[in-house]
């Protein structure tokens, strides 16, 4: 089936580790992103790629980084410079780049607890 | 920024009611989405809609966008319906970067 999958679905993490999440897609999409939701909240846009090797950091990018060195694939890392890392990662991709006019979708997400 | 404010924020139904949800934002789109978030947190999608009407079984949008507002209507209500319906834009010249709204939160109880 074509999808997104994100891994872990829990994890967590100890103050001062960086940690990595992970999305894949095989929808044959350009762009992907990364959104933040925090309870009783909607997202927050972290970081975003139109294109391999390319990458857009979003509103809430610090103490975040990522890497697209596949087109399937955009991990993120969580760095101990995020100062409240725990919440409720979505990964997102569309078909075009950046038109703007593109329907995202969603994978089932990543739940990060900080211990 | 662009401003997207929901309402109600929480809605309690019975079951086979109807509801109105609604989406107002501050600055011209060209992408308009409705979300239905489930208790397990995935986000599925209901409607790309940036201007018109679509309907979809017991649900439907409508798109304003003249006027800066959309309406998710939900009918004869079942408790699947449950969970928390978001609005999401993209200001025109936005490139795919949505901005959420908080959301609505719906109870739907038999």
């Amino acid at each position: 089936d074509g999808g997104i999958t994100q891994s872990p679905k829990y994890l967590f993490r100890k103050e001062g580790q960086n940690v990595t999440l992970s999305c894949e897609q095989n929808l044959n999409h350009d762009a992907m992103y990364w959104y933040r939701q925090d309870p009783g909240q909607g997202l927050r846009l972290i970081y975003y790629s139109q294109i391999v090797n390319d990458f857009q950091k979003g509103d809430i990018a610090e103490g975040y980084s990522v890497s697209r060195e596949k087109k399937e694939s955009f991990p993120l890392t969580v760095t101990s410079a995020q100062k409240n890392p725990t919440a409720f990662y979505l990964c997102a991709s569309t078909d075009g780049p950046s038109t703007g006019t593109d329907t995202q979708y969603f994978g089932p997400g990543t739940r990060l607890t900080v211990l | 920024g662009i401003q997207v404010e929901q309402s109600p924020p929480d809605l309690i139904l019975q079951e086979g009611a109807n509801s109105t949800l609604r989406c107002n934002f501050s600055d011209s789109v060209n992408n308009l989405q409705w979300f239905h978030q489930n208790p397990w947190g995935q986000l599925i999608n209901l409607f790309y809609i940036p201007s018109g009407t679509k309907q979809n079984g017991r649900l439907s949008a409508t798109t304003v966008a003249t006027e800066r507002y959309s309406l998710l209507y939900i009918s004869s209500s079942q408790t699947t319906d449950s969970g928390v319906y978001f609005c999401a834009v993209v200001k025109t010249g936005g490139y795919n970067k949505l901005i959420f709204g908080a959301g609505t939160r719906l109870a739907v109880h038999p």
